[in-house]
């Protein structure tokens, strides 16, 4: 069975810099699906970025990028000039390309943005 | 997103009661998901459905059933609910690709007493 592990319950960065939220996974399949989702306190879970397997190139959108290390199964997310508004938990997703298509969760990373 | 609600947002119960919670989407999807959010655990499948009266369970599926006669709407029983049962629930639906991504409704916080 396919496990997620964010080993990182809280992390902190000060607005306009750099941070790193990391996750690993555990699996033997060679094609998945990898996601990173962000909630606010309104609950909402809201998709950040995703990445396949058979890319090697790493997924970027606008602040948000991750290093995919498939050999590692590392897959960790990087938010450049952070802003208050991104103070959520984020949680790392699995997704194999069968079996039904459900998300195999992390415990998630509850991200504080100090001004 | 995917234009997702779930009913109610909100419920107190006592337990022993039954209880059920509704998903409802406008985009077609085929599949659909229920999970629920505990605090250390993230999110874990309860049960999920990959079309009409197709329906499967997932990790956390004891003392759960759940029902799907119309594409639009998937809904999530608690035949006896129990305080382990207190948690907030997700419903999340998905196209028809196994890499389509999951979009998520606003979620129902469940109080079990």
């Amino acid at each position: 069975a396919q496990t997620v592990t964010q080993s990182q319950p809280e992390m902190s960065v000060q607005e306009a810099e750099t941070v790193t939220l990391s996750c690993t996974y555990d699996t033997s399949e060679s094609d998945y699906y990898l996601f990173w989702y962000k909630q606010p306190p309104s609950r909402q879970m809201i998709l950040v970025i995703r990445q396949e397997a058979y890319k090697q190139q790493n997924a970027t959108e606008n602040r948000f990028s991750v290093n995919f290390q498939k050999a590692a199964k590392s897959f960790s997310l990087k938010i450049s000039d952070s802003q208050l508004g991104d103070a959520a938990m984020y949680f790392c997703a699995y997704r194999s390309d069968n079996q039904g298509g459900k998300l195999i969760f992390g415990q998630g990373t509850e991200l504080s943005v100090k001004p | 997103d995917a234009g997702i609600t779930q009913s109610p947002r909100h419920k107190v119960t006592e337990t022993g009661t039954p209880v059920t919670l509704r998903c409802h989407q406008t985009e077609n999807h085929r599949y659909m998901y229920w999970y629920r959010q505990d605090p250390g655990h993230g999110l874990r499948l309860i049960h999920y459905s990959y079309g009409v009266k197709d329906t499967d369970k997932g990790e956390v599926s004891d003392g759960y059933s759940v029902s799907r006669s119309k594409t639009e709407d998937f809904l999530l029983t608690l035949e006896s609910a129990t305080s382990s049962q207190t948690s907030v629930y997700f419903c999340a639906t998905g196209g028809p690709s196994g890499g389509e991504t999951q979009y998520f409704g606003p979620g129902t916080r469940l109080l079990v007493l």
